[in-house]
């Protein structure tokens, strides 16, 4: 299995611009999540999907940022407009169920100027 | 809201050593999980525990939980270089799939 897979590995933008995140899950697994890391505030939740459903997005900073999940093997996480604060580490994880082990990929490095 | 602390944030050690990482929680859970992350890195499982009692041990490392005292702890055996990275614990809700990480442990061994 090739894991979680997530586009772009690193994106360099400009403040205000649109940032469009991608991840394709582990095939079967009926959970996805979507974590930001900084060294700041560590490692944080945004939302998580169900089933291409979401089922809690306390996480999520603003309403510049929104989720989506078409299908069950893809899911978007995106910044409009992008701010340098939301510079971070941007992973994609998923599961078989809501009580397995999560699967993370490699992640996404957004850098803001 | 579940809070997870891990203590200490930054450890460094040198090559054959022992030593116990710590990782607490604030509220009623039965399912924890350890994690590695190298620099610049993903995060890749370790370990699952998931339940009172709960011990798995993988070549140096030995992880086990205590749901009563909201403890687990990361044991690490005759440390090797190799096992220099930082270690998350990550608590799941009783109810719902959130997991809650700890700051994480910056583990450097050294020859």
């Amino acid at each position: 299995d090739a894991g979680v897979i997530q586009s772009p590995r690193h994106e360099v933008t400009e403040m205000g611009q649109e940032v469009t995140l991608r991840c394709k899950p582990i095939s079967g697994h009926d959970y996805l999540f979507w974590y930001r890391q900084t060294m700041m505030r560590g490692l944080e939740l945004l939302i998580y999907f169900n089933n291409n459903v979401p089922i809690d997005d306390s996480g999520m900073p603003e309403d510049r940022f929104s989720a989506k999940m078409p299908n069950a093997s893809f899911s978007t996480l995106k910044i409009q407009p992008s701010e340098p604060r939301d510079s971070a580490v941007y992973f994609c994880a998923s599961s078989l169920d809501s009580h397995n082990e999560q699967f993370f990929g490699p992640g996404t490095r957004l850098t803001v100027l | 809201e579940l809070k997870v602390e891990q203590n200490p944030l930054f450890l460094s050690m040198q090559e054959g050593k022992n030593y116990t990482i710590y990782c607490n929680y604030s509220t009623t859970s039965d399912r924890l999980y350890w994690y590695r992350q190298d620099p610049g890195k993903s995060l890749e499982s370790l370990f699952v525990l998931l339940s009172n009692g709960a011990v798995k041990q993988e070549g140096r490392l030995m992880a086990s939980l205590d749901t009563k005292a909201r403890l687990s702890t990361l044991h690490i055996t005759a440390a090797v270089h190799d096992l220099s990275a930082t270690y998350f614990c990550a608590v799941q809700e009783t109810s719902g799939s959130r997991l809650t990480f700890g700051e994480g442990t910056q583990l450097t061994v050294n020859p």
